[in-house]
């Protein structure tokens, strides 16, 4: 059974700090990696995708890497702004017959200080 | 259009009550799928259907039916719901080819409140 565990559980920073958010996952059987961001009581917007084929994956002000191999996941947040402050959440995609089944963690709350 | 959309955004309803739950999706996604979130959790999968047939039920307690008309809806029928099943309700909607291998697309989810 897939298993994703996130560290650390949450995290502070001052604005304008560069963070990086941890994710490890059991079976390196996956499809892809996702990393979600929720505001409170909202729904889940995507803010990367790695293939499993890939390394890394890179939009704006965020990078994740993958090492399937390790199992492990970093989201690099860099230069971060109180508007970053939400909880993040990292998913793998395994297979589950002819669908693809999403196992997440259990997030990082992330709050960044003005 | 990347966007899954949910209606209604609340919902409170008795234990008595029927109510649905919708989800629609116009990004030719095959696969369709509902989560349920509670509070300071990560969303738990409840169904998933492919090419509109149920693939997938976790266990779920049959006080929720889902049903997907076509393929680009979802709904999920609530009858004589328990308060501990208050929670966010999220849909969300996939690709099911092996280039796109699943990322899936969330909408806002539904807040529902049991009383």
């Amino acid at each position: 059974k897939q298993e994703v565990t996130q560290i650390p559980a949450a995290l502070s920073v001052p604005e304008g700090e560069n963070l990086v958010l941890n994710c490890s996952f059991t079976d390196s059987a996956i499809y892809n990696l996702q990393w979600f961001r929720q505001d409170p009581g909202k729904g889940l917007t995507s803010l990367l995708l790695i293939q499993s084929s890939q390394r890394e994956q890179t939009s704006g002000r965020l990078n994740a890497s993958l090492d399937k191999s390790s199992g492990r996941s970093t989201l690099y947040i860099a230069a971060s702004q109180p508007g970053d402050s939400a909880t993040y959440l990292c998913a793998v995609t395994s297979s589950g017959g002819s669908n693809y089944k999403l196992t997440f963690g259990k997030g990082t709350l992330l709050t960044v200080n003005p | 259009d990347t966007e899954v959309t949910q209606t209604p955004k609340h919902l409170v309803m008795g234990m008595t009550n029927k109510k649905s739950l919708k989800c629609e999706q116009h990004m030719g996604h095959r696969a369709m799928y509902w989560y349920k979130q509670k509070a300071k959790k990560p969303p738990e999968l409840m169904f998933v259907y492919s090419y509109e047939k149920l693939s997938i039920n976790e266990s779920v307690p049959s006080r929720f039916s889902p049903e997907c008309p076509n393929s680009s809806l979802l709904n999920l029928h609530l009858h004589a719901l328990q308060p501990e099943d208050s929670a966010l309700y999220l849909c969300a909607s996939s690709q099911l080819d092996l280039i796109a291998r699943g990322e899936q697309y969330f909408g806002p989810g539904t807040r529902l409140t049991v009383t």
